[in-house]
């Protein structure tokens, strides 16, 4: 199947910085992306959509100007949480859409992000 | 508004024996519906899958089944074993293609041996 990974995997920073996350599809390519987090002992709740080449749609409540999406190529996504605060640790994890037409997403492992 | 829900957060089986999860949704255009495997702190991985023109799809171990006028899918694992346990999430989708998911809220799944 489609491989997705995500780097890094795990990362503590301070509040007020900001934290880049990348997704890369390994051997396949992906005009669409997804972005996620999940809350401990919660669902997973899809943050935005990235679209390669335009820009990315956002799920209701989800600032844009706090988690920047970039989709700068046909595998590659980037998600920058921005002047990180403690209520943004989370677990982020990406996907991409497979080949077969179905939506059989493709997740990537995830990333821990911890703002201390 | 939870769309999809998963109303057992965590389930105990016997090895050897039937795991089935259970997963109801409320929206009527969802036309797509998945079955994920998830460990702690890594991405979900894919299990199963069913459109609404099925009623029955298996692979496998792994049968779902889809009611749509009860707005209700299981999944059926058997028989259960050791590396089953995990958390399942069921998701769904309105339209074929590359449409996002709507996540149900998890059953932890626990087999005994």
């Amino acid at each position: 199947g489609a491989v997705v990974s995500q780097h890094p995997s795990r990362v503590i920073c301070k509040s007020g910085t900001s934290v880049k996350i990348e997704c890369r599809s390994l051997d396949f390519q992906a005009t669409t992306m997804f972005w996620y987090r999940q809350f401990p002992k919660q669902s997973l709740m899809l943050m935005a959509t990235s679209n390669e080449g335009s820009k990315a749609t956002y799920e209701q409540g989800v600032e844009k100007d706090k988690f920047l999406i970039n989709h700068a190529s046909l595998t590659l996504s980037t998600l920058t949480v921005t002047s990180a605060h403690p209520e943004d640790s989370s677990f982020y994890i990406c996907s991409a859409p497979g080949t077969s037409g179905w939506n059989e997403q493709f997740f990537g492992p995830g990333t821990r992000l911890t703002v201390l | 508004d939870q769309q999809v829900k998963q109303n057992s957060p965590s389930l105990s089986v016997q090895e050897g024996r039937i795991s089935i999860l259970n997963c109801d949704y409320t929206n009527s255009m969802f036309d797509y519906f998945l079955w994920y495997k998830k460990y702690p702190a890594e991405g979900p991985t894919f299990l199963i899958s069913i459109s609404s023109i099925k009623d029955k799809n298996e692979d496998g171990r792994f049968t779902v089944f889809l009611n749509k006028s009860a707005k209700h899918l299981s999944l059926h694992i058997v028989p259960s074993q050791p590396g089953d346990s995990a958390v399942y999430f069921c998701a769904a989708s309105a339209n074929f293609g590359n449409e996002k998911l709507t996540f149900g809220t998890g059953t932890r799944l626990t087999i005994i041996p």
